[in-house]
């Protein structure tokens, strides 16, 4: 069955930086977009960034533009969000999830990163 | 303030239906097909429910409908259940920059 699963999240004080991984099983990872997509503690879903299947082609919620960059290894079906200059409000759980048909159809458990001096 | 406009919160009666409204733009929900619909219980991953406006995926129940009108998508529940009590987020491709917005969540009370 597919299973996402993040993990690299973890406590980090401002300024700082952090990576966090996504691995992917069950399906043909390198057929799929792949998505993150964060939720503030108590707050709603917010989308993060997108990669192509082939990883050519990312796009970056304005809220994380310049400081986050998103990448993948189709050969070990992984996907990774590289966070730098983090900031308080950038505390939330994180989730990778497959992007397709316009939708989130698969969604890791979550990763959480706090921002905190 | 989220891209889409969703409800703050709905509630309903066990066997009843209710209507969750997503309001957007012609950037958006009004131009593209590519709308989708979650419902995340508390300390859950959400789940996918609808995408491409009015598909559901395998496994989810046919209860669960979409549409869209205008700028407008809805989400339908038809005979209400308990297990129905969830956060519910809207989500839609853009032509802005972003590329992707959500709705900020309408909560469903089953009551």
């Amino acid at each position: 069955q597919v299973q996402l699963v993040e993990s690299g999240g973890g406590l980090v004080k401002p300024g700082g930086s952090l990576r966090l991984s996504c691995a992917a099983s069950g399906f043909t990872f390198s057929d799929y977009y792949m998505s993150w997509i964060r939720q503030a503690p108590g707050k709603g879903l917010e989308w993060v960034s997108y990669i192509t299947n082939s990883g050519s082609i990312i796009f970056y919620a304005d809220s994380v533009k310049g400081r986050f960059i998103t990448s993948r290894d189709n050969t070990k079906s992984s996907l990774y969000l590289q966070m730098n200059s983090l900031r308080a409000e950038d505390t939330a759980v994180y989730y990778c999830a497959t992007y397709r048909n316009g939708g989130f159809s698969y969604w890791g458990q979550g990763a959480l990163v706090t921002v905190s001096s | 303030q989220s891209a889409l406009t969703q409800p703050a919160s709905v509630s309903g009666s066990p066997g009843q239906s209710i209507t969750i409204s997503c309001t957007g733009t012609s950037s958006d929900v009004g131009t593209y097909k590519y709308v989708s619909w979650y419902q995340q219980h508390p300390g859950k991953a959400p789940k996918l429910m609808i995408y491409e406006v009015i598909s559901r995926p395998s496994g989810v129940s046919d209860r669960f409908s979409g549409s869209k009108s205008g700028n407008t998508a809805s989400l339908t529940i038809s005979g209400l259940q308990a297990e129905d009590e969830a956060d519910y987020y809207c989500s839609s491709y853009t032509n802005n920059t972003t590329r992707v917005v959500f709705g900020g969540g309408t909560k469903l009370a089953v009551l």
